[in-house]
């Protein structure tokens, strides 16, 4: 399967604790993208990455998000201190031009 | 502000009911528009991009169709396996990365 990936696919954490989830694109993608979903609606905006420059980034990703994607290959992002408004699916996508390819997501539970 | 709205939020056909799909956006300058099916807790699934008033995909038994405030997904006699979320995205002209979402429509096509 050639398709992008994610890890881990699920989850559960403590309120307070941080946690880093992965995300590996299709490999000849050099675009790559964070979206945050919640139920019953549809995906939010995050951050992008061309190759390794981060080039935008929501408002949404507070100061207790980061996100890196160094080499321009994988990407990370770690979510810090973590609160129970951060549960969610987050979803990584990857493209090289308009359309993007979505993964099958993390699902985050902070209890 | 960039405004992405679907309707109906929920649809129920039988098995063979044609039907569509409405999707109503507000943006300063369309890049471009995005069709993605969504199934349970899974990533979406890439269907079509729009870019001009006018243009058409097909794919199966879905046609997307876009004018220069709103886009319709069709579909044509459908299957139960065509039960899914469909969610609409706009990209904004100079912002070559984030797309907008709308909060999709749930159909559940019946035997």
């Amino acid at each position: 399967d050639t398709g992008v990936s994610q890890d881990p696919r699920h989850k559960i954490t403590k309120r307070g604790q941080n946690v880093t989830f992965r995300c590996d694109p299709i490999s000849e993608h050099n675009r790559l993208y964070w979206y945050r979903q919640t139920l019953g609606q549809g995906p939010e905006f995050l951050t992008y990455f061309q190759n390794e420059a981060q080039l935008e980034k929501s408002r949404l990703l507070s100061d207790r998000f980061s996100a890196e994607r160094p080499k321009g290959s994988f990407s990370t992002l770690e979510i810090q201190r973590t609160e129970q408004g951060d549960s969610a699916m987050y979803l990584c996508a990857s493209g090289r031009a308009d359309t993007q390819y979505f993964g099958p997501g993390t699902r985050l539970t902070v209890l | 502000e960039d405004q992405v709205t679907q309707s109906p939020e929920a649809l129920r056909l039988q098995e063979g009911e044609s039907s569509s799909l409405n999707c109503s956006y507000t943006v300063s300058g369309l890049r471009g528009l995005f069709w993605y099916r969504q199934d349970p807790g899974k990533g979406p699934e890439f269907l079509f991009t729009l870019y001009s008033a006018g243009e058409e995909k097909e794919k199966e038994r879905l046609k997307a169709t876009l004018t220069k405030k709103e886009s319709f997904l069709h579909i044509t006699a459908p299957k139960p396996e065509d039960s899914a979320t469909y969610l609409c995205a706009v990209q904004v002209t100079g912002t070559a990365s984030k797309l907008t979402f709308g909060t999709g429509t749930r159909l559940q096509v019946t035997l």
